[in-house]
């Protein structure tokens, strides 16, 4: 069964203290990685695409890695406007389409 | 970039009403269109795949007669919640990806449903 699992639930930061939210992932078959953005009461917006491993991409302060088995998103330097909620999704063949499997997020708080 | 809007973003209906949700993406034609559902502190649970011009795919324990879901044209989708009752009250966001569009899928903002 495709599944997808984030990690930590929620984290705490103080700004400019980096760290890192993980995404491990056990699909049939990837065809691409996804990280999303939410705010609260907000669709979800788009960060980051990755389709193989070792595949990198940055945007601002943050910064997405890619292995065979799980995916980084790295926040270097974090600001109160940061916070929010990190979503990783894969996209795979089912039922005759490409959809997308979410995890369940990573929650981001980041203080001033 | 892609654009997609939803409307309503919020709305309070009576337990037994139906309520209609519209997907739209503004400047990008979409093939196929995606709803999901989303709980309190959840992730998003994919209900159905939408297809212009043919029916829809159902996922899993999703029961088609209560989720309408019509597909009538390129840019448009909308989501029927028939009978509604409180447990199907949530928070409903639909997405679409533009072909050729760097692979990124855009959602709406979502629409948060409560039903009394």
């Amino acid at each position: 069964e495709d599944q997808v699992t984030q990690s930590p639930e929620a984290l705490r930061l103080q700004e400019g203290e980096s760290s890192s939210l993980n995404c491990s992932y056990t699909v049939s078959g990837l065809r691409g990685l996804f990280w999303y953005r939410q705010d609260p009461g907000k669709g979800p917006e788009f960060l980051f695409t990755l389709y193989s491993a070792g595949e990198e991409k940055e945007k601002e302060r943050l910064k997405a890695t890619l292995t065979k088995k799980e995916s980084f998103l790295h926040i270097t330097a974090p600001k109160p406007e940061d916070s929010a909620t990190y979503l990783c999704a894969v996209r795979v063949f089912s039922g005759g389409y490409n959809k997308l499997i979410f995890g369940a997020g990573t929650r981001l708080a980041v203080h001033p | 970039g892609a654009v997609v809007s939803q409307h309503p973003s919020w709305v309070i209906c009576k337990s037994g009403t139906s309520v209609k949700i519209e997907c739209r993406s503004l400047d990008f034609q979409a093939t196929t269109m995606f709803w999901y559902r989303q709980f309190p502190k959840q992730s998003l649970m994919l209900m159905a795949t939408s297809n212009e011009g043919s029916k829809a795919t159902y996922e899993q324990g999703v029961e088609k007669d209560k989720f309408l879901i019509n597909h009538a044209s390129l840019t448009l989708s909308t989501l029927t919640v028939t009978s509604a009752h409180p447990e199907d009250s949530s928070f409903y966001i639909c997405s679409a990806r533009e072909s050729g569009g760097g692979g990124g899928y855009t959602f709406g903002s979502g629409t948060r449903l409560t039903v009394v």
